[in-house]
């Protein structure tokens, strides 16, 4: 089965901090998503990445930045967390090559709260 | 990326078959449906896709009409366990793309 690891379950952070979300999966996929989850908004895709190095911006990329240096990890870095990034983060992965990119697996979420 | 329109939330009752409807007027011809489910607590899950006509699986069918402008997801005989949130994305599947989720249909299955 593929399996898609988050670095943390639960997170505080105090405003101003530098927080940084770790996301490995271990089934050699291209592909590679950062959502966040919120009451009554459903998911909103941050970045994604279809190869290493490479980064898209997703809807709401604004006080996000991302790093892929391997094909196996995804990182969201908050530069300067706010209140306002309080929420539930889900980070995802597909294959292209031999798969179907549409199908994407999740990870647990991480539960960030910024005080 | 085609916009996609499904209800909010849905009702129904143990063992009852379940259909949530899914607009999608602007789908483009590489576009799949896609439609995942999510359990509170937990990330989605890839359910079912299709590009036309009828796909079935054990866990749902889902149904696509030749004009491919709405889709219906089936769950036959819902359980309690069945009590989700359900998301309808279209796109294509191909590098360098990405699916939109919405809010989904929240279901709520009682006994």
């Amino acid at each position: 089965d593929v399996k898609v690891t988050q670095s943390s379950r639960y997170l505080v952070k105090r405003t101003g901090e530098k927080v940084f979300l770790e996301c490995v999966q271990d089934m050699d996929h291209e592909n590679m998503f950062w959502y966040r989850q919120d009451p009554g908004l459903g998911l909103r895709l941050i970045y994604f990445s279809y190869d290493v190095k490479m980064k898209e911006k997703g809807d709401i990329p604004e006080g996000y930045s991302v790093s892929r240096e391997k094909k196996e990890r995804f990182s969201l870095i908050l530069e300067s967390a706010s209140t306002n990034q309080t929420s539930m983060y889900l980070c995802a992965s597909s294959q292209t090559r031999g798969g179907n990119t549409n199908e994407q697996f999740f990870g647990p979420g991480t539960r960030l709260t910024v005080l | 990326l085609a916009k996609t329109t499904q209800p909010i939330s849905m009702d129904s009752y143990e063992g009852q078959e379940v259909n949530i409807t899914c607009s999608h007027n602007n789908i483009a011809t590489n576009d799949y449906i896609t439609w995942y489910q999510q359990f509170p607590s937990q990330g989605p899950r890839f359910i079912i896709q299709g590009y036309k006509t009828k796909v079935t699986n054990e866990v749902a069918s889902l149904f696509i009409p030749a004009d491919r402008k709405s889709s219906t997801l089936s769950l036959p005989r819902v359980s309690l366990s069945d009590t989700a949130v359900y998301y309808c994305l279209v796109g294509a599947s191909q590098a360098g793309t990405a699916l939109i989720f919405g809010k989904g249909t929240t279901l709520s299955v009682s006994s």
